[in-house]
């Protein structure tokens, strides 16, 4: 079965620190998508990132990056120098099936709240 | 451009009552997916459409929910005679093609007292 897991419930930071989100993910497929949602006050999901299970090269956007290793079932997310408008719910999701013709749904870990304080 | 719209925003039920939620996806999106979030967690699935098909229903909670896509683009989830645990937001999300993201809409917050 499909699971996702953010152990990291809540995480407070001051400004300008560096944060690593985590995620541990469990799956049977060998195809399969893993991606980053940030969730603001306001409500919508802003999507972050797509990585296929391919790839395990980490990838940088800016202030984020992520790191993927299949050998521990992770994907974890750094922001570096956090700023008060990284402050969001932050979602880890799977997708998979993608080979049995399936439904590309996704399955989202709990969140973990982030805090910047100025 | 436009992203994904839902409507409504907010929707206070009295329990018992049937609901509507209409989501517009992004103009040409071929999937569509419903998902329900509870406060506090994350999303879980419901629903999902290619075009007109509704491919996979394995994650509506009952018989009570139904979700119709007729003509490929405006979907909607319809909950009959609502119950309290039926108080959630109700996320869409579409994407253009398969093994590509999913677009969020704002969700609809109904509240069933």
């Amino acid at each position: 079965a499909q699971k996702v897991t953010q152990a990291q419930t809540e995480i407070s930071v001051v400004e300008k620190e560096d944060v690593t989100l985590d995620c541990v993910y469990e799956t049977r497929d060998t195809t399969y998508y893993l991606f980053w949602y940030k969730q603001p006050p306001s409500g919508e999901l802003v999507f972050l990132i797509r990585r296929n299970s391919f790839d395990e090269q980490n990838e940088i956007s800016g202030r984020y990056s992520w790191n993927f290793q299949k050998s521990t079932s992770s994907f974890n997310f750094t922001i570096t120098a956090s700023q008060v408008v990284d402050s969001a719910v932050y979602f880890c999701a799977l997708s998979e099936g993608i080979t049995q013709g399936g439904s590309e749904k996704l399955v989202f870990g709990k969140g973990t709240k982030l805090t910047v304080n100025p | 451009g436009a992203g994904v719209s839902q409507s409504p925003r907010y929707k206070v039920a009295k329990r018992g009552q049937d609901v509507a939620l209409r989501c517009d996806p992004i103009s040409g999106h071929v999937s569509l997916f419903w998902y329900q979030q509870a406060l506090g967690q994350g999303p879980e699935f419901l629903t999902y459409f290619q075009n007109e098909a509704q491919l996979d229903k394995s994650g509506l909670p009952s018989d009570r929910f139904f979700a119709e896509r007729p003509e490929g683009s405006v979907s909607t989830l319809k909950i009959q005679r609502t119950q309290q645990e039926d108080s959630a937001v109700y996320l869409c999300a579409s994407s253009p093609t398969r093994n590509y993201e999913q677009y969020f809409g704002p969700g609809t917050r109904l509240t069933v007292t």
